[in-house]
């Protein structure tokens, strides 16, 4: 089975703040691909960036980067000098090699304060 | 240039009713899906199609029909609504690979009163 635990339910920073979002994931796929969506006060869902199990580089986009660890089953996200405009809720995703599914976490809702 | 559409974008009806929620894709893709996020944010994914194949169907209430007349639209059809259905609907759409990264739609807020 798959799953995916977001176990940050909400967290609050004062904005410039560093701020690491933690997801970790179940699967027996020896291939699998991890997501990270965005979900601002706006409701669409905004995809932020795809990695493959085979490919453990972290990544880095402007203030976000992204720390894959296969070895702890781990796919955490941080926000560098966080801005208001991050305020939004966070999913982390996982899809196996063999499935159509994209299973979700539980999301996280981040609150930057001004 | 809407990559994922969804129309109508809010939705308020009575117990009872009848409604449908309708998704195109400009993007190319052959792979179309239907997700329900509860109050919670929680997201569940509900169908599935690939080139008009249905190929995920969770277990959700057969009231919930999804109809794919080609690979840019899906459509989503509600019978006899009842008020455990209020949520938010999103459509997205990939290519069929794993890979593949799936596009959502701007959601549809479905209010059953």
């Amino acid at each position: 089975a798959q799953k995916v635990t977001q176990a940050q339910t909400e967290i609050s920073v004062v904005e410039k703040e560093d701020v690491t979002l933690d997801c970790v994931y179940e699967t027996r796929d020896t291939t699998y691909y991890l997501f990270w969506y965005k979900q601002p006060p706006s409701g669409e869902l905004v995809f932020l960036i795809r990695r493959n199990s085979f490919d453990e580089q972290n990544e880095i986009s402007g203030r976000y980067s992204w720390n894959f660890q296969k070895s702890t089953s781990s796919f955490n996200f941080t926000i560098t000098a966080s801005q208001v405009v991050d305020s939004a809720v966070y999913f982390c995703a996982l899809r196996g090699f063999e499935g159509d599914k994209i299973i979700f976490g539980k999301g996280t809702r981040l609150h930057i304060l001004p | 240039d809407t990559a994922v559409s969804q129309t109508p974008k809010y939705l308020v009806t009575q117990m009872g009713n009848d409604k449908s929620i309708k998704c195109e894709q400009n993007l190319g893709h052959d792979t179309m899906y239907w997700y329900k996020q509860d109050s919670k944010k929680f997201l569940k994914i509900m169908f599935s199609y690939n080139n008009k194949e249905l190929i995920i169907n969770e277990t959700v209430p057969n009231r919930f029909s999804p109809k794919s007349p080609d690979k840019a639209h899906l459509n989503l059809h509600i019978n006899s609504l009842e008020l455990g259905d209020s949520a938010v609907y999103f459509c997205a759409s990939s290519r069929r690979t794993p890979q593949e990264t799936q596009y959502f739609g701007p959601g549809t807020r479905l209010l059953v009163l």
